[in-house]
């Protein structure tokens, strides 16, 4: 049974296209959270989401816009993409605990070109 | 903004080998876990730690927490291939998980 899951694997596309990735987690949790993951690995926070509702907005240009229509889904669209968009996206959820663990999807590769 | 520096960004060893690898924090963990993400996945918790000088052990790996709570390591014994991954250590609070750059570990047979 997959506990997080992301569509597509892998994207690729060209520069200034709208592209969206689906996030579906089936763990019953509350929490559901965007990463970044550049070339050299570095994982940063993008969103979190509780509950539907929008709770951390790392500083991420406007052209990504997350949408959580219901508690296990969160989906992260782009217009407009970029080059320096290229990265590993990863979608993941937890409960809302101190110290909680995060479950992770297995990551969207985008490549922008 | 705190930082968490990892070293060695990068250890390749044979098999049977140990390790160490490190996590060093400019501010105090609220609390501190370990992650390791194999080639194509996401990252998945290894083990979490909360309290200064706590030691907890899972199978061949054992992570240790500073006593001040900003440094821990993560010592591996008899690598094997299947360890072979990215460790990243991470603070959390709240609902957020602050990750350091990572240690790429390869394990040759």
């Amino acid at each position: 049974d997959t506990a997080v899951s992301q569509t597509p694997k892998y994207l690729v596309t060209q520069m200034g296209n709208d592209k969206s990735i689906k996030c579906e987690q089936n763990l019953g949790h509350d929490t559901m959270y965007w990463y970044k993951q550049d070339s050299k690995k570095f994982l940063k926070i993008m969103f979190s989401y509780n509950n539907k509702e929008l709770i951390i907005n790392e500083t991420v240009p406007n052209r990504f816009s997350p949408k959580s229509p219901d508690k296990a889904h969160l989906n992260l669209h782009i217009n407009s993409l970029e080059l320096g968009d290229s990265a590993v996206y990863f979608c993941a959820s937890s409960q809302v605990t101190e110290a909680g663990e995060q479950f992770f999807g297995p990551g969207t590769r985008l490549t922008v070109l | 903004t705190q930082l968490l520096e990892q070293s060695p960004q990068f250890l390749s060893i044979q098999e049977g080998e140990n390790l160490t690898v490190y996590c060093n924090s400019s501010s105090v963990f609220s609390s501190l876990q370990w992650y390791r993400q194999e080639p194509g996945e996401g990252p998945v918790l290894l083990v979490t730690v909360v309290t200064g000088g706590e030691v907890k052990k899972l199978k061949r790996l054992t992570f240790q927490f500073g006593d001040a709570r900003k440094d821990s390591s993560l010592h591996i014994t008899a690598a094997q291939p299947g360890d072979t991954g990215l460790y990243l250590c991470a603070d959390s609070y709240g609902n957020k998980l602050v990750f350091g750059a990572g240690t790429i570990l390869r394990v040759k047979s």
